[in-house]
């Protein structure tokens, strides 16, 4: 069984850049969530894909959007980067249908915004 | 909001000590709770979890018991190893969402 992956593992990006991060979700699961996680903070909702299509969000702004593709991996854009942006973007991976949902996370991105 | 809250860090024990991080929850309705490890340079893994009142999770020797009446989840082990060592996060999920509300998370260090 594959488990989330992440990629890349480390990026560094000027202010006002567009930046996409990848996400592929474990085997068998069909939905994906992003979490920001600033340095010493715990992780912060970003927002959640099922089936394709956005499925609940945290108090981001519309400069982080999202993609989930046919085969449940996603994507994470986000768009006139500021420097508070800079943080580990955790991608997690789920199958709705049981009881009690269990999140599976990645290795995360590191984003540096200079 | 929901919000979960986290006793602060970092602590460090000797090895072999007993270990309990704090947490406490403030949720509008009947939350599933977990405790996520963050190994070093690593994601989250999930580590325990408890779906409802007076459910005792455990796994790898830790253990936290859901309690409704004092809106806690605190994580214990009684024998802590250095591998053990790693920032633990307590959550949340609100029932039907799998959105996660993360605490801040507590750096344990466990000297030999």
């Amino acid at each position: 069984e594959t488990g989330v992956t992440q990629s890349p593992t480390h990026l560094i990006k000027t202010r006002g850049q567009q930046v996409t991060l990848r996400c592929s979700s474990q085997s068998g699961h069909n939905t994906v969530s992003w979490y920001q996680q600033a340095l010493g903070q715990g992780p912060q909702f970003i927002f959640q894909y099922y089936r394709e299509e956005e499925n609940g969000r945290g108090n981001f702004p519309p400069r982080f959007s999202g993609l989930q593709f046919p085969n449940y991996s996603s994507e994470l854009n986000v768009n006139a980067l500021e420097l508070d942006d800079s943080a580990l973007y955790l991608c997690a991976s789920s199958r709705v249908g049981g009881a009690i949902y269990e999140q599976y996370f990645g290795p995360g991105t590191r984003l540096t915004v200079t | 909001g929901n919000s979960v809250t986290q006793m602060e860090g970092p602590v460090t024990l000797s090895e072999e000590a007993f270990l309990t991080i704090n947490c406490t929850y403030t949720a509008t309705g009947y939350p599933s709770l977990f405790w996520y490890v963050q190994y070093p340079g690593e994601g989250l893994q999930l580590l325990l979890k408890a779906t409802k009142a007076d459910d005792k999770g455990s796994n790898k020797g830790f253990e936290a018991t859901y309690r409704k009446e004092t809106t806690s989840f605190h994580l214990e082990k009684g024998s802590v190893q250095v591998s053990d060592s790693a920032v633990y996060f307590c959550a949340l999920s609100e029932g039907g969402s799998e959105k996660l509300v993360f605490g801040k998370g507590t750096k344990l260090t466990v000297n030999p």
